[in-house]
């Protein structure tokens, strides 16, 4: 099976501005997640989408939202980005009856 | 909620030689336990996991790890590390829901160095 893919690999944004990110699940994964990584905070979890509804949620402010589509695809953005934003984005997928969770490559974004 | 402690933040050590990288937990619910390798611009790759059952449990690469309730601990082990094992090991816990509901929750990391 393929595995969990992202894109784009790297973005590089102004602050203010708007951010997509895409992720696509392993196959028959219908639950993903997002994590930011940053030198400082580390790896944060920000939400869980599981059948295009959010399940989970972590404490990150409403500027950092998500969906998910039927075929389990999902994106996330950031909305009036700030320097702080700057990360790398990890998207991660699990299956219905596991409870590990598979992660991508990530998409690497700076905010100048 | 619940929190993990990865206690060295580096670790370095000789080629062909074991290694141990520490980790302990602290929940008020049972857990699931993972470790995590990431590698230089790469994502998280799983190395193993604690569900349920043995408290030995056995991963890729040839690595190991052990979870310890009493002592909420699940340390990471490898008899004989190779050069390729240079990496950033991350240990990482989810509360058990039947909600069914995934976060993990990850340690700040340990930096594996493997010197020859």
């Amino acid at each position: 099976k393929a595995g969990v893919t992202q894109t784009p690999r790297y973005l590089i944004k102004t602050r203010g501005q708007q951010v997509t990110l895409s992720c696509s699940p392993i196959s028959g994964h219908r639950s993903v997640s997002w994590y930011q990584q940053t030198p400082g905070q580390g790896l944060q979890f920000l939400f869980e989408y599981f059948s295009e509804t959010q399940r989970n949620k972590g404490n990150f402010p409403g500027r950092f939202s998500g969906r998910q589509f039927s075929n389990s695809r999902s994106e996330m953005n950031v909305s009036t980005l700030e320097l702080g934003d700057s990360a790398l984005y990890l998207c991660a997928s699990s299956p219905d009856r596991g409870h590990e969770q598979y992660f991508g490559p990530g998409t690497r974004l700076t905010v100048t | 909620a619940q929190s993990v402690t990865q206690l060295d933040s580096q670790v370095p050590v000789f080629e062909e030689a074991p290694v141990e990288l520490r980790c302990n937990y602290s929940s008020s619910v049972s857990v699931y336990l993972f470790w995590y390798v990431q590698y230089p611009n790469q994502g998280l790759q799983l190395l193993l996991k604690y569900l349920s059952g043995s408290t030995l449990v056995k991963g890729i690469n040839g690595f190991e790890a052990e979870f310890n309730k009493s002592q909420t601990s699940f340390h990471l082990r490898k008899p004989s590390v190779h050069i390729s094992d240079t990496a950033e090991y991350f240990c990482a816990v989810s509360e058990f829901r039947d909600t069914g509901r995934r976060a993990l929750t990850f340690g700040s990391g340990t930096r594996l160095q493997v010197q020859p």
